[in-house]
């Protein structure tokens, strides 16, 4: 079975751009959770969605959003980029809303 | 204070020492889990509790749900072993809280 996997892997973008992540979980999970991991705050939850519907979302401003897709491939977006959002993105995935979840390798973004 | 507690935060260990890694916890949870982090980033999950003790290899993992503590055991440890470990618990609305990790260093 192949695993979660996420793209892209690296990005570069500019303050004040806009970036989408995606993640495409395991076969048959349908549960994705989105973390933001970053040397200074460690990792905190974003958002969590089951049968695309958004069931949790973390302490992040507007700008972070995200949508879930009938096959379970979620995506993330964060508009208006600050400097601050420069993190590892790391989504997980699970079958039902509380098992043990599997992670992808992440999208590490730089904000320039 | 955060509310989840890891400690300690670096430790250093001679291949094939036992190690244990402490995790405390502030708020009413549904489960707790441990993770690996590898250099580069990729994380895997070890171990989901809710209650009482799981064993896989040389990896032990216990809760005590009224102390609102957890331990991470690893027996004869090894340079492979080398890792951040980190505590989360999945609070009862969903939410998942953190603990800063512990950087384990397991030297030949």
């Amino acid at each position: 079975k192949a695993g979660v996997t996420q793209t892209p892997r690296y990005l570069i973008k500019t303050r004040g751009q806009q970036v989408t992540l995606s993640c495409s979980p395991i076969s048959g999970h349908r549960s994705v959770s989105w973390y933001q991991q970053t040397p200074g705050q460690g990792l905190q939850f974003l958002f969590e969605y089951f049968s695309e519907t958004q069931r949790n979302k973390g302490n992040f401003p507007g700008r972070f959003s995200g949508r879930q897709f009938s096959n379970s491939r979620s995506e993330m977006n964060v508009s208006t980029l600050e400097l601050g959002d420069s993190a590892l993105y790391l989504c997980a995935s699970s079958f039902e809303d509380r098992d043990e979840q599997y992670f992808g390798p992440g999208t590490r973004l730089t904000v320039t | 204070k955060n509310e989840v507690e890891q400690s300690p935060q670096n430790l250093t260990a001679q291949e094939g020492e036992f190690i244990t890694i402490n995790c405390s916890y502030s708020v009413g949870i549904s489960a707790l889990h441990w993770l690996q982090q590898h250099p580069g980033g990729g994380i895997v999950s070890l171990f989901m509790l809710s209650s009482g003790k799981k064993k896989h290899g040389r990896l032990i993992a216990t809760i005590n749900i009224q102390e609102k503590h957890s331990s991470l055991h690893i027996t004869a440890s090894h340079p492979r072993d080398s890792a951040v470990y980190i505590c989360a618990v999945r609070l009862n609305n969903n939410d998942m809280r953190f603990g800063a990790g512990t950087r384990l260093t397991v030297k030949p």
